[in-house]
């Protein structure tokens, strides 16, 4: 089955720095690549997700990046504020509507 | 704003006790997510239903837990009977399959189990 990798477990950044979250997957089936950011005591909210048909995707802010032959993929965050402060899940699926596989997170903190 | 609704919001319970958590997806989504987070394994998927099907329920341990679709507006899962292990917090999420591209999360609820 699909397994998902994800580094670093922390990351602490200075306000107005860039934080990169990378994430690798086994099953080479795997096609849709979503991230989720979860507040401390909130529910996973999808951020921006990316399918293998495109390498990078971004919204305002955030970017992510796909490479489909190294089985990786990676979350750009720039110019980052303390409200970016919480925990990132990357995570695969087949299709967007199966089953997702999530990351073990990344916590990512925001120094003012 | 529709969203995922989940009750209890919070729920202790002496070890050996039923738990029943229940969920109800957003109007027409048909697919329902059963998950399960703790710090130390993270968000593992227990369950999912779609059109009211179970199609993968893998990831649940059978002989104590079970998840089962009434009807399309209300999700259950069944801990019968608890234990201290299964404190965590329990996520239930809802999709459409073929239209929207994200799965929608309830606000989880806490089970300590005592």
């Amino acid at each position: 089955g699909e397994n998902v990798e994800q580094h670093p477990s922390t990351l602490s950044v200075q306000e107005g720095d860039s934080a990169v979250i990378k994430c690798t997957y086994s099953d080479s089936a795997s096609n849709y690549f979503p991230w989720y950011k979860q507040e401390l005591g909130k529910r996973p909210q999808l951020i921006i997700d990316i399918r293998s048909n495109v390498g990078e995707k971004k919204d305002q802010r955030i970017a992510v990046t796909l490479n489909k032959t190294a089985k990786h993929f990676s979350l750009h965050i720039t110019e980052t504020q303390p409200e970016d402060s919480a925990v990132y899940f990357c995570a695969a699926s087949v299709t967007s509507y199966d089953k997702v596989i999530f990351g073990p997170g990344t916590s990512l903190s925001v120094i003012p | 704003d529709a969203r995922v609704t989940q009750t209890p919001r919070d729920k202790v319970t002496e070890m050996g006790q039923e738990v029943t958590m229940r969920c109800q997806p957003i109007l027409g989504h048909n697919t329902v997510f059963w998950y399960r987070q703790t710090m130390m394994q993270g968000l593992e998927l227990l369950a999912y239903f779609r059109n009211r099907a179970p199609l993968d329920d893998s990831g649940m341990p059978k002989d104590r837990f079970s998840a089962e679709m009434p009807d399309a507006t209300l999700a259950t899962l069944k801990i019968q009977p608890s234990e201290p292990r299964d404190s965590a917090v329990y996520f239930c999420a809802s999709g459409m399959d073929g239209y929207t591209d994200t799965q929608y999360f309830g606000p989880g609820t806490r089970l300590t189990v005592l």
